[in-house]
Protein backbone atom coordinates (compact mmCIF):
# COMPACT_ATOMS: atom_id res chain seq x y z
CA UNK A 1 0.00 0.00 0.00
CA UNK A 2 1.72 3.07 -0.93
CA UNK A 3 0.73 6.29 0.32
CA UNK A 4 0.61 9.75 -1.37
CA UNK A 5 3.52 10.32 -2.79
CA UNK A 6 5.62 14.39 -4.14
CA UNK A 7 8.42 14.90 -6.50
CA UNK A 8 10.30 16.38 -5.75
CA UNK A 9 11.18 16.92 -1.96
CA UNK A 10 13.31 19.97 -2.23
CA UNK A 11 13.14 22.53 -4.67
CA UNK A 12 15.17 25.73 -5.20
CA UNK A 13 15.27 28.22 -7.39
CA UNK A 14 15.85 31.78 -8.41
CA UNK A 15 12.87 34.36 -8.64
CA UNK A 16 11.24 34.59 -11.54
CA UNK A 17 11.69 30.70 -12.71
CA UNK A 18 8.84 28.38 -13.61
CA UNK A 19 8.61 25.17 -11.01
CA UNK A 20 6.38 22.26 -11.21
CA UNK A 21 5.15 19.41 -8.83
CA UNK A 22 4.02 16.84 -9.34
CA UNK A 23 1.59 14.55 -6.90
CA UNK A 24 0.46 11.35 -7.28
CA UNK A 25 -2.54 10.25 -5.14
CA UNK A 26 -3.41 6.53 -3.73
CA UNK A 27 -4.79 4.39 -6.32
CA UNK A 28 -8.30 4.86 -6.59
CA UNK A 29 -8.38 8.25 -4.64
CA UNK A 30 -11.09 10.28 -6.99
CA UNK A 31 -10.60 13.39 -4.79
CA UNK A 32 -6.96 15.18 -4.43
CA UNK A 33 -6.36 18.48 -3.08
CA UNK A 34 -3.53 21.04 -2.71
CA UNK A 35 -2.75 22.60 0.26
CA UNK A 36 0.24 25.71 1.05
CA UNK A 37 2.04 25.69 4.34
CA UNK A 38 4.13 28.26 5.85
CA UNK A 39 6.65 28.38 8.77
CA UNK A 40 4.13 28.48 11.86
CA UNK A 41 1.55 28.18 9.85
CA UNK A 42 -0.83 25.59 9.07
CA UNK A 43 -1.83 23.94 6.04
CA UNK A 44 -3.74 26.61 3.47
CA UNK A 45 -6.12 25.07 1.11
CA UNK A 46 -4.93 25.94 -2.64
CA UNK A 47 -7.14 23.83 -5.21
CA UNK A 48 -9.26 20.60 -5.40
CA UNK A 49 -9.67 18.31 -7.93
CA UNK A 50 -12.46 15.55 -8.43
CA UNK A 51 -11.28 12.82 -11.38
CA UNK A 52 -9.93 15.29 -13.59
CA UNK A 53 -12.02 18.16 -13.25
CA UNK A 54 -10.97 21.34 -11.11
CA UNK A 55 -14.15 22.32 -8.91
CA UNK A 56 -12.59 24.95 -6.70
CA UNK A 57 -9.36 27.46 -6.23
CA UNK A 58 -8.74 29.34 -3.77
CA UNK A 59 -8.26 33.14 -3.95
CA UNK A 60 -4.97 32.23 -2.88
CA UNK A 61 -4.38 30.91 -6.30
CA UNK A 62 -3.20 33.71 -8.18
CA UNK A 63 -2.95 33.68 -11.80
CA UNK A 64 0.59 32.66 -11.64
CA UNK A 65 -0.24 29.38 -10.00
CA UNK A 66 -1.95 26.76 -12.28
CA UNK A 67 -3.09 23.16 -11.58
CA UNK A 68 -3.95 20.08 -13.83
CA UNK A 69 -4.70 16.43 -13.07
CA UNK A 70 -4.88 15.25 -16.73
CA UNK A 71 -6.30 11.98 -16.30
CA UNK A 72 -7.69 12.07 -12.83
CA UNK A 73 -4.54 10.30 -11.50
CA UNK A 74 -1.29 12.35 -10.67
CA UNK A 75 -1.54 16.36 -10.39
CA UNK A 76 1.27 18.98 -11.44
CA UNK A 77 0.91 22.58 -9.57
CA UNK A 78 3.17 25.03 -11.72
CA UNK A 79 4.02 28.18 -10.39
CA UNK A 80 5.08 30.76 -12.59
CA UNK A 81 7.50 33.42 -12.51
CA UNK A 82 8.13 32.35 -8.89
CA UNK A 83 8.53 35.22 -6.17
CA UNK A 84 10.20 34.72 -2.65
CA UNK A 85 6.77 34.87 -1.09
CA UNK A 86 5.80 31.62 -2.86
CA UNK A 87 8.67 30.18 -0.45
CA UNK A 88 6.74 27.55 1.04
CA UNK A 89 5.99 23.69 2.00
CA UNK A 90 3.37 22.42 -1.20
CA UNK A 91 1.30 19.38 0.47
CA UNK A 92 -0.73 17.17 -1.73
CA UNK A 93 -3.61 14.84 -0.17
CA UNK A 94 -5.96 12.61 -1.70
CA UNK A 95 -9.10 10.70 -0.24
CA UNK A 96 -11.61 8.40 -1.70
CA UNK A 97 -14.89 8.95 -3.21
CA UNK A 98 -17.07 10.12 -0.26
CA UNK A 99 -18.99 7.13 0.21
CA UNK A 100 -15.94 5.86 1.62
CA UNK A 101 -15.35 8.39 3.93
CA UNK A 102 -13.89 11.99 4.31
CA UNK A 103 -10.35 11.46 5.77
CA UNK A 104 -7.60 12.66 3.58
CA UNK A 105 -4.31 11.90 3.33
CA UNK A 106 -1.64 13.46 3.24
CA UNK A 107 2.10 13.41 0.91
CA UNK A 108 5.60 14.57 2.52
CA UNK A 109 5.14 17.66 1.06
CA UNK A 110 7.42 19.30 -1.91
CA UNK A 111 9.72 22.43 -0.18
CA UNK A 112 10.07 25.50 -2.28
CA UNK A 113 12.94 27.66 -1.67
CA UNK A 114 12.87 30.72 -3.86
CA UNK A 115 16.44 32.63 -4.06
CA UNK B 1 -15.80 32.27 6.46
CA UNK B 2 -14.80 28.96 8.24
CA UNK B 3 -11.94 29.26 10.74
CA UNK B 4 -9.63 27.17 13.42
CA UNK B 5 -8.33 28.80 16.80
CA UNK B 6 -6.03 26.59 18.25
CA UNK B 7 -4.14 27.29 22.02
CA UNK B 8 -0.65 29.15 21.45
CA UNK B 9 2.11 27.30 21.83
CA UNK B 10 4.55 26.04 22.34
CA UNK B 11 3.56 23.42 25.24
CA UNK B 12 6.58 21.77 27.30
CA UNK B 13 5.20 19.17 29.56
CA UNK B 14 7.36 16.40 31.56
CA UNK B 15 6.42 12.69 30.45
CA UNK B 16 2.89 11.11 32.07
CA UNK B 17 1.95 14.50 32.34
CA UNK B 18 -1.89 15.56 31.13
CA UNK B 19 -2.20 17.12 27.69
CA UNK B 20 -5.16 19.38 26.54
CA UNK B 21 -4.63 21.75 23.30
CA UNK B 22 -7.66 23.91 22.96
CA UNK B 23 -9.17 24.51 19.73
CA UNK B 24 -12.76 26.34 18.99
CA UNK B 25 -13.87 26.90 15.47
CA UNK B 26 -16.49 28.92 13.18
CA UNK B 27 -18.08 27.43 10.64
CA UNK B 28 -21.56 27.31 9.34
CA UNK B 29 -23.81 23.93 8.68
CA UNK B 30 -22.27 20.85 10.43
CA UNK B 31 -18.74 20.45 10.18
CA UNK B 32 -16.46 17.46 10.59
CA UNK B 33 -13.88 18.00 13.18
CA UNK B 34 -9.38 16.71 12.79
CA UNK B 35 -6.97 16.53 14.56
CA UNK B 36 -3.60 15.64 12.52
CA UNK B 37 -0.12 15.73 13.84
CA UNK B 38 2.77 16.32 12.17
CA UNK B 39 5.92 14.24 14.01
CA UNK B 40 9.67 15.94 12.98
CA UNK B 41 10.57 15.43 9.35
CA UNK B 42 7.18 13.54 8.31
CA UNK B 43 3.95 14.31 6.51
CA UNK B 44 1.06 15.09 8.16
CA UNK B 45 -1.56 12.19 9.64
CA UNK B 46 -4.65 12.42 10.90
CA UNK B 47 -4.79 11.47 14.61
CA UNK B 48 -8.60 11.31 14.76
CA UNK B 49 -11.47 12.77 14.35
CA UNK B 50 -15.55 13.08 14.91
CA UNK B 51 -18.19 14.01 12.43
CA UNK B 52 -21.34 15.16 14.74
CA UNK B 53 -22.38 16.63 17.89
CA UNK B 54 -21.10 15.02 20.83
CA UNK B 55 -18.71 12.28 19.22
CA UNK B 56 -15.88 11.16 20.24
CA UNK B 57 -12.85 10.49 18.05
CA UNK B 58 -9.80 8.66 20.06
CA UNK B 59 -6.83 7.25 19.11
CA UNK B 60 -3.35 6.14 20.70
CA UNK B 61 -4.69 7.59 24.16
CA UNK B 62 -5.44 10.90 22.62
CA UNK B 63 -9.01 11.89 22.74
CA UNK B 64 -11.77 14.87 21.44
CA UNK B 65 -14.71 15.61 22.08
CA UNK B 66 -17.21 17.07 19.22
CA UNK B 67 -19.10 20.14 21.53
CA UNK B 68 -21.61 22.10 19.28
CA UNK B 69 -22.40 24.43 22.00
CA UNK B 70 -19.25 25.44 22.64
CA UNK B 71 -17.69 24.67 19.44
CA UNK B 72 -14.97 23.24 20.51
CA UNK B 73 -12.95 19.92 20.14
CA UNK B 74 -10.10 20.34 22.57
CA UNK B 75 -7.53 16.91 22.44
CA UNK B 76 -6.51 15.34 25.41
CA UNK B 77 -4.63 12.40 26.50
CA UNK B 78 -4.03 11.35 30.08
CA UNK B 79 -0.35 10.30 30.17
CA UNK B 80 1.94 11.99 27.38
CA UNK B 81 4.93 10.14 26.42
CA UNK B 82 8.41 11.73 24.57
CA UNK B 83 7.36 10.19 21.62
CA UNK B 84 4.05 12.40 21.28
CA UNK B 85 6.32 15.47 20.49
CA UNK B 86 4.95 17.00 17.45
CA UNK B 87 2.94 19.70 16.11
CA UNK B 88 -0.82 19.44 16.53
CA UNK B 89 -2.85 20.94 14.33
CA UNK B 90 -6.82 21.28 14.66
CA UNK B 91 -9.00 21.53 11.51
CA UNK B 92 -12.79 21.23 9.55
CA UNK B 93 -14.36 19.84 6.67
CA UNK B 94 -17.63 21.44 5.91
CA UNK B 95 -20.83 19.51 5.63
CA UNK B 96 -20.10 18.90 1.84
CA UNK B 97 -19.23 16.09 0.16
CA UNK B 98 -15.49 17.30 -1.14
CA UNK B 99 -14.29 17.97 2.46
CA UNK B 100 -11.69 21.18 1.94
CA UNK B 101 -9.81 21.40 5.37
CA UNK B 102 -9.06 24.32 7.18
CA UNK B 103 -6.73 24.24 9.53
CA UNK B 104 -5.70 25.71 12.76
CA UNK B 105 -2.13 27.29 13.34
CA UNK B 106 -0.87 24.44 15.02
CA UNK B 107 0.73 23.72 18.74
CA UNK B 108 4.07 22.32 19.20
CA UNK B 109 4.18 19.87 21.59
CA UNK B 110 7.58 19.19 23.17
CA UNK B 111 7.44 16.38 25.87
CA UNK B 112 10.55 16.00 28.30
CA UNK B 113 11.73 12.75 30.15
Amino acid sequence: DTGVSQDPRHKITKRGQNVTFRCDPISEHNRLYWYRQTLGQGPEFLTYFQNEAQLEKSRLLSDRFSAERPKGSFSTLEIQRTEQGDSAMYLCASSPPPRLGNEQFFGPGTRLTVL
Amino acid sequence: GNSVTQMEGPVTLSEEAFLTINCTYTATGYPSLFWYVQYPGEGLQLLLKATKADDKGSNKGFEATYRKETTSFHLEKGSVQVSDSAVYFCALSPGTSYGKLTFGQGTILTVHP
